[in-house]
């Protein structure tokens, strides 16, 4: 079975530039998540998704990224304009949340972007 | 809000026990978990336990629960170098199929030295 899969895995902008992330999560999975790991740190979520609908979006800096999960599969969390404080790790992640289950995280390799 | 703790490093000679260390904030946390990432790569769940649980094993791991301290520890034996990673603690809020929220620790590097 294919896990989380993202791309680009690496990307190098310079700041204001605008810039994507594209994430598919394993298939049947109902819930999908963007988190974002800065150096040294700990992965934070950014958004959650369950089908189509961004349900906590709480974290998410609104003024310049935006997310969207069209037909409830594949996500795309973009950036514009880019910061500098923007370089990190996004990272996707996945699951199958439904009553009675564990409800298990499964992560994708994440982007590594580096805003210069 | 909720918090979890790790040390930073940890080193250890191939062969040797590692255990590493992690305190919470959260006492309704219901799922706590320990995840491994290797360079480049995404985060890998190793394992998780309950929180009416003190202990579980894995094969060579060995969670250790203390709910009243707050404190979670992760034994993995007989260390390798396969083992090298950063090690994410993790605690979830809730329970119940709607309980989502992650929130992990800096990580602790587990360095073994051949």
């Amino acid at each position: 079975e294919a896990g989380v899969v993202q791309s680009p895995r690496y990307k190098i902008i310079e700041k204001k530039q605008p810039v994507a992330f594209w994430c598919n999560p394993i298939s049947g999975h109902n819930t999908l998540y963007w988190y974002r790991q800065n150096l040294g740190q700990g992965p934070e979520l950014l958004i959650r998704y369950e089908n189509e609908e961004a349900v906590d979006d709480s974290q998410l800096p609104k003024d310049r990224f935006s997310a969207e999960r069209l037909k409830g599969v594949d996500s795309t969390l973009k950036i514009q304009p880019a910061e500098l404080g923007d370089s990190a790790v996004y990272l996707c992640a996945s699951s199958l949340v439904a009553r009675g289950t564990y409800n298990e995280q499964f992560f994708g390799p994440g982007t590594r972007l580096t805003v210069l | 809000g909720e918090d979890v703790e790790q040390s930073l490093f940890l080193s250890v000679r191939e062969g040797d026990s590692s255990v590493i260390n992690c305190t919470y904030t959260d006492s309704s946390s219901t799922y706590l978990y320990w995840y491994k990432q290797e360079p480049g790569a995404g985060l890998q769940l190793l394992t998780y336990i309950f929180s009416n649980m003190d202990m579980k094993q894995d094969q060579r791991l060995t969670v250790l629960l203390n709910k009243k301290d707050k404190h979670l520890s992760l034994r993995i034996a007989d260390t390798q170098t396969g083992d090298s990673a950063i090690y994410f603690c993790a605690e979830k809020e809730g329970a119940g199929a709607g309980s989502y929220q992650l929130t992990f620790g800096k990580g602790t590097k587990l360095s073994v030295i051949p």
